[in-house]
């Protein structure tokens, strides 16, 4: 079945620094690829996505490509700030059936 | 705009109780998901509707668990039998109509079992 996965938190980084989450996947077809982000007490919000090979997504100054020669779609941001601090969800969907497949998050702790 | 809305978001109760969890899904938007979030097991689906109906539910753990979505504003989540297991927190989520998944998701309700 379809799987994702991604790495293992928790991250720790100081402000500025940069941040990379690694996500590869296991799919038939060609789903979409989503990064959702989880802050503290909060339910998950979309962060960005992209929905077929080599695009794109960026949003609040993160980026993420969609790789399908290496299954991946790795999360990054050039210059992370304290309010980053955030649970990072990897996940995919493919039209049929129309549910999200989620990887098991990343936690990322920025300190000032 | 109102987001979707949830309630209670913190329900304490004792083994054996019924629990009864509520979501109010985004006006306009024609499908509805209940996750389940814990340390152990990460985002579980539980169930999803389409259009009130269910969909799928083969996430439900077992028969104490139970969802309906009596309108395109109201859906439930019951528990009966509660058990200190199904400590999580549930969150509910819905979408515009079409598969997008893009979801939006409630606050969630904070759910402890003693």
């Amino acid at each position: 079945g379809d799987s994702v996965t991604q790495m293992e938190g928790p991250v720790t980084l100081s402000e500025e620094a940069f941040l990379t989450i690694n996500c590869t996947y296991t799919a038939t077809g060609y789903p979409s690829l989503f990064w959702y982000v989880q802050y503290p007490g909060e339910g998950l919000q979309l962060l960005l996505k992209a929905t077929k090979a080599d695009d794109k997504g960026s949003n609040k100054g993160f980026e993420a490509t969609y790789r399908k020669e290496t299954t991946s779609f790795h999360l990054e941001k050039g210059s992370v700030q304290v309010s980053d601090s955030a649970v990072y969800f990897c996940a995919l969907h493919k039209a049929a059936g129309n549910k999200l497949t989620f990887g098991g998050g990343t936690r990322v702790l920025v300190k000032p | 705009d109102a987001g979707v809305i949830q309630s209670p978001r913190h329900e304490v109760t004792e083994m054996g109780q019924e629990v009864t969890l509520r979501c109010k899904p985004i006006s306009g938007h024609d499908y509805l998901f209940w996750y389940r979030q814990t340390m152990m097991r990460g985002l579980e689906l539980l169930i999803y509707f389409n259009n009130n109906v269910p969909i799928d539910d083969s996430g439900m753990p077992e028969d104490r668990f139970s969802a309906k979505m009596p309108n395109a504003s109201f859906s439930t989540l019951k528990i009966q039998p509660s058990e200190p297991r199904d400590s999580a927190v549930y969150f509910c989520a819905s979408s515009l109509p079409g598969p997008t998944g893009e979801l939006f998701f409630g606050e969630g309700s904070r759910l402890t079992v003693l």
